[in-house]
């Protein structure tokens, strides 16, 4: 199992541009998360989706739009990406529901925007 | 609104134990979270707290207090490999809000 994986690892912009940041999980689970991590904070979430069909916004939200296109995919666009924006950005996945909503993690994409 | 506070930084020598605190304000509670991080890398799942106590797996134990907001991770007998960032984090809802971390320096 790959577990969790995220394309590209890392990315370039020029504000203004915008890009599209892709998630799959192949653990059949049910919610799906993106988390952005500023250098020397914690992990903000940006958008999640609890279940396939449904889509939440987070804490930090402005400036991005999510799709789960299916249950095993969910990706993140920025329409116009701006410096504010460049962040190592974090997806994960968990069974949801009750218990400890164990997230397992991708390993990243780690972006710039100039 | 929703916060958690837990030191920026501890140092600690090998072979030591080390408590590293959170406390905690939600709306809706529903359990605490621990998890560790190695050089920005991705974030591993270390423990979970829904009632109070002490919960034990192997050198890590993570302990609750809901009455008082309020949780800890106790790593023993420290390796240099523990050297990483620790994360709080409090499940509300179907998500988990993160505190800002804890960097664990491990010494010889």
């Amino acid at each position: 199992n790959a577990g969790v994986t995220q394309t590209p690892k890392f990315q370039v912009l020029k504000t203004g541009q915008s890009m599209t940041l892709q998630c799959a999980q192949d653990m059949n689970h049910n919610s799906m998360y993106w988390y952005r991590q500023d250098p020397g904070m914690g992990l903000r979430l940006i958008y999640y989706s609890a279940s396939e069909g449904t889509t939440d916004k987070g804490e930090v939200p402005n400036g991005y739009n999510v799709s789960r296109l299916n249950k095993r995919e969910f990706s993140l666009r920025l329409e116009s990406a701006a410096p504010s924006q460049t962040s190592v950005y974090f997806c994960a996945s968990s069974e949801g529901g009750g218990g400890s909503n164990e997230q397992f993690f991708g390993p990243g994409t780690r972006l710039t925007v100039l | 609104g929703q916060s958690l506070e837990q030191p920026s930084e501890v140092t600690a020598v090998e072979g030591a134990i080390v408590q590293i605190n959170c406390t905690y304000q939600t709306s809706g509670f529903y359990g605490l979270s621990w998890y560790q991080q190695h050089d920005g890398g991705a974030p591993t799942f270390l423990s979970y707290n829904a009632l109070d106590g002490l919960e034990e797996t192997g050198r890590f134990s993570s302990f609750l207090s809901r009455s008082d907001s309020y949780g800890y991770l106790l790593l023993q007998e420290l390796q240099m490999k523990d050297s990483a960032s620790y994360f709080c984090a409090v499940k509300s809802g179907g998500k988990l809000i993160f505190g800002q971390g804890t960097e664990l320096s491990v010494k010889p």
